[in-house]
């Protein structure tokens, strides 16, 4: 299995209160995706980064921000969580373009 | 904007039956790439197969292949000879290359049920 750790595994926290979720890969991929998993919706794609300090923005962008500082480690931070951003998300990470995303295990985030 | 369609939420067959999942997408690129995911109810994404839209000749890995129709825009997924294991929900997935840089769209998912 491809080495994806995504911490923490559940959060529950406040609405307005700023969030980091990490994800940490130990394959040297170049590319790194954040995706929220909603009943209905399947996977969209947040944010995505495609070499160190190199991010885009994906379908559904606002409200997060991104950072990747080294190969290994992708970040996703929400400035001031609001009850919609109450999701599953995942990181995934792939070699090169056409190549299957290997997917972390998921990150429960819940904002009351 | 590429769009991804799996047109039955649900499914159900017997175990040892055959089933087929739908999906359909919406592209003006002719090279791209196509995938199968499985996420049973432990959450992980799980590659199922994977489909290269320049190759004619249709992917299989074991009991699973696909039927790729790239006029029509189709990509379905067969399963042989299901197992209790196969139940879970599968996501079609489309790979091209929007606006300069590579993404990958998901359809909304088909729940697989498999009856003893």
């Amino acid at each position: 299995d491809a080495g994806i750790t995504q911490s923490p595994r559940h959060k529950v926290t406040e609405t307005g209160t700023p969030v980091t979720l990490r994800c940490h890969q130990t394959e040297n991929h170049r590319y790194m995706y954040w995706y929220r998993q909603d009943p209905g919706h399947g996977l969209r794609l947040i944010h995505y980064s495609y070499g160190v300090k190199d991010t885009d923005k994906g379908e559904v962008s606002d409200g997060y921000s991104v950072s990747r500082s080294k190969t290994e480690d992708f970040l996703l931070t929400l400035e001031s969580a609001t009850s919609s951003q109450t999701s599953v998300y995942f990181c995934a990470i792939s070699e090169s373009r056409g190549q299957p995303q290997h997917f972390g295990d998921g990150t429960r985030l819940s904002i009351l | 904007a590429q769009t991804v369609t799996q047109s039955q939420p649900e499914m159900s067959v017997q175990e040892a039956e055959t089933v087929t999942l739908s999906c359909t997408y919406d592209t003006s690129e002719s090279d791209y790439y196509l995938f199968w995911y499985k996420q049973p109810p432990s959450r992980q994404m799980i590659l199922v197969i994977r489909q290269e839209a320049y190759k004619q000749q249709n992917a299989t890995e074991n009991r699973f292949s696909v039927n790729f129709q790239k006029a029509a825009k189709s990509f379905s997924l067969k399963i042989s000879d299901s197992q209790l294991g196969d139940a879970a929900m599968y996501f079609c997935a489309y790979e091209g290359f929007q606006g300069g840089s590579e993404k990958l769209v998901f359809g909304k998912g088909t729940k697989l049920t498999v009856n003893p």
